[in-house]
């Protein structure tokens, strides 16, 4: 079983629609992290959470450190926003451990 | 633009061969570290280094080195490239081990060896 687990692997959305993607880990953490990486295309850092919530724009993430859960969520989705979402944790060992990640594709 | 930066962006080996992929960062950033990506996997780390002189080995360093002789560049070599080498590298930094500020990402290398 991976450490860092995501849902969905896929998710197709209209415009316009809320967007929810979940991280679950297994191990103790002292950080979150959520990236994104746009098809052929680098990989940008969104948000580093250690706890509670944080909001940029259109983006909310959330960290429950009870459950080992996080979720992002994408308000009024855009195709631009199109690409995969990755999930990270900085575990006990100080290395960044990464989830498989989830395609999101928001058509128009 | 402030940033890590990649080179090349593609590169097509044949089996045997070796090369060096490039990593540069201007943030003076204390630590860098190496990534592969491949189809269905998380990235997975390959080499760190937490300062001008220190690396160390990652999840999967076999048939990897590097070396950190300037807190600006990174190298990774591929001794003697094998088509399980086939990947996509992303060379990462940030202030700390702990990435407590977040991380920077560069944008990858496409390596297809054949």
């Amino acid at each position: 079983k991976n450490e860092v687990e995501q849902s969905p692997q896929n998710l197709t959305a209209q415009e316009g629609e809320f967007i929810t993607i979940n991280c679950s880990y297994s191990v103790g953490i002292s950080a979150l992290h959520w990236l994104q990486q746009h098809p052929g295309g680098g990989i940008v850092s969104l948000f580093m959470l250690s706890s509670g919530k944080k909001k940029h724009g259109r983006l909310i993430a959330t960290i429950n450190i009870q459950e080992k859960h996080s979720s992002l969520h994408i308000t009024a989705s855009h195709p631009r926003d199109s690409a995969v979402y990755i999930c990270a944790v900085t575990g006990a060992t100080n290395k960044l451990i990464f989830g498989t990640g989830t395609l999101l594709a928001v058509q128009p | 633009n402030a940033g890590v930066t990649q080179t090349p962006k593609f590169q097509v080996l044949k089996t045997g061969q070796s090369m060096t992929l490039q990593c540069a960062q201007d943030m003076n950033h204390e630590y860098m570290s190496w990534y592969r990506q491949d189809p269905g996997m998380g990235l997975r780390l390959i080499h760190y280094s937490v300062g001008a002189g220190i690396t160390d080995q990652g999840e999967v360093p076999n048939g990897y080195n590097v070396s950190r002789s300037t807190t600006e560049d990174f190298p990774l070599r591929l001794l003697s490239a094998a088509p399980s080498q086939t990947s996509v590298y992303f060379c990462a930094s940030s202030y700390s081990r702990l990435g407590s500020l977040g991380y920077t990402f560069g944008s990858g290398t496409r390596l297809t060896v054949v």
